[in-house]
C-alpha cells in the first residue's frame, strides 16, 4: 500500500543552502498534507501542513508547496541548519472522512556543517 | 509548551503476556490516535478514538488490540496476548477540532515493545 511515497530515502545537503524533500501520493481523496521531522528514540513532530485548496504555505524557513495535478507536495527549508538534521515524513489523510494519517517512508535529511 | 506523553518507554514483555501501553494526550483535545511503527517500516495507523469509542481503525487493529479512556486524562492501548511481530515503537496521537476541521495530530515520544 504505497498510497504516500518519498522516493529518496535520503538527501545531504550544505549548511546555508535549500533542502528540497519530495513526496508523492496516488489517493485523490487526500485533501490535507502535513510535515513532520523526527528524530532517533523521539515521536513526530509537527512542521507544516497544507490544505488541497492552497498551492503554498510558509512558516519561517520552511515552505511546503502542493501541485494537485501532479498529486506531488514539497518541503523546502532555507536556509538549511545543522540541526535540522533528522527524518522528514510526509502524511497525508482526507479531511472530510478518515481522520487518520497516511505516511511516506521517510527521507533522512544530513545537513552538513 | 503542551505535549503528549507516554508510558513507558521501554516496555520487554514475554509472548502471550498483556501489555498496558499509557499515553496522556495535551488536555483541550478530543481525538486520540495510536500508531506503531515496525523497525524500518513506515509509521501505521492503528486506531482513532473519539467521544469515548473507536471512530475508525486498521486491520491490524484486531480482536487482540484495545483502547480505553480510563479516566479524563488517560487513553491506553491494551494488546492481550503479545506475539513476536507486534515488537514495534508505538506512538500516541492527539487532536483538535477547528471550524469543523480536525487539525494536525500531535505525537507523543513512542514506548519501544519488546516482545521476547
Amino acid at each position: 500500500d504505497q498510497q504516500v511515497k518519498q522516493n529518496s530515502p535520503s538527501l545531504s545537503v550544505q549548511e546555508g543552502r535549500i533542502s528540497i524533500l519530495n513526496c508523492d501520493y496516488t489517493n485523490s481523496m487526500f485533501d490535507y498534507f502535513l510535515w513532520y521531522k523526527k528524530y532517533p528514540a523521539e515521536g513526530p513532530t509537527f512542521l507544516i501542513s497544507i490544505s488541497s485548496i492552497k498551492d503554498k504555505n510558509e512558516d519561517g524557513r520552511f515552505t511546503v508547496f502542493l501541485n494537485k495535478s501532479a498529486k506531488h507536495l514539497s518541503l523546502h527549508i532555507v536556509p538549511s541548519q545543522p540541526g535540522d538534521s533528522a527524518v522528514y515524513f510526509c502524511a497525508a489523510s482526507a479531511r472530510g472522512g478518515s481522520e487518520k494519517l497516511v505516511f511516506g517512508k521517510g527521507t533522512k535529511l544530513t545537513v552538513n556543517p | 509548551e503542551p505535549e503528549v506523553t507516554q508510558t513507558p518507554s521501554h516496555q520487554v514483555t514475554q509472548m502471550g503476556q498483556e501489555v498496558i501501553l499509557r499515553c496522556v494526550p495535551i488536555s483541550n483535545h478530543l481525538y486520540f490516535y495510536w500508531y506503531r511503527q515496525i523497525l524500518g517500516q513506515k509509521v501505521e495507523f492503528l486506531v482513532s478514538f473519539y467521544n469515548n469509542e473507536i471512530s475508525e481503525k486498521s486491520e491490524i487493529f484486531d480482536d487482540q488490540f484495545s483502547v480505553e479512556r480510563p479516566d479524563g486524562s488517560n487513553f491506553t492501548l491494551k494488546i492481550r496476548s503479545t506475539k513476536l511481530e507486534d515488537s514495534a515503537m508505538y506512538f500516541c496521537a492527539s487532536s483538535a477540532m477547528t471550524s469543523g476541521y480536525i487539525n494536525e495530530q500531535f505525537f507523543g515520544p513512542g514506548t519501544r515493545l519488546t516482545v521476547l
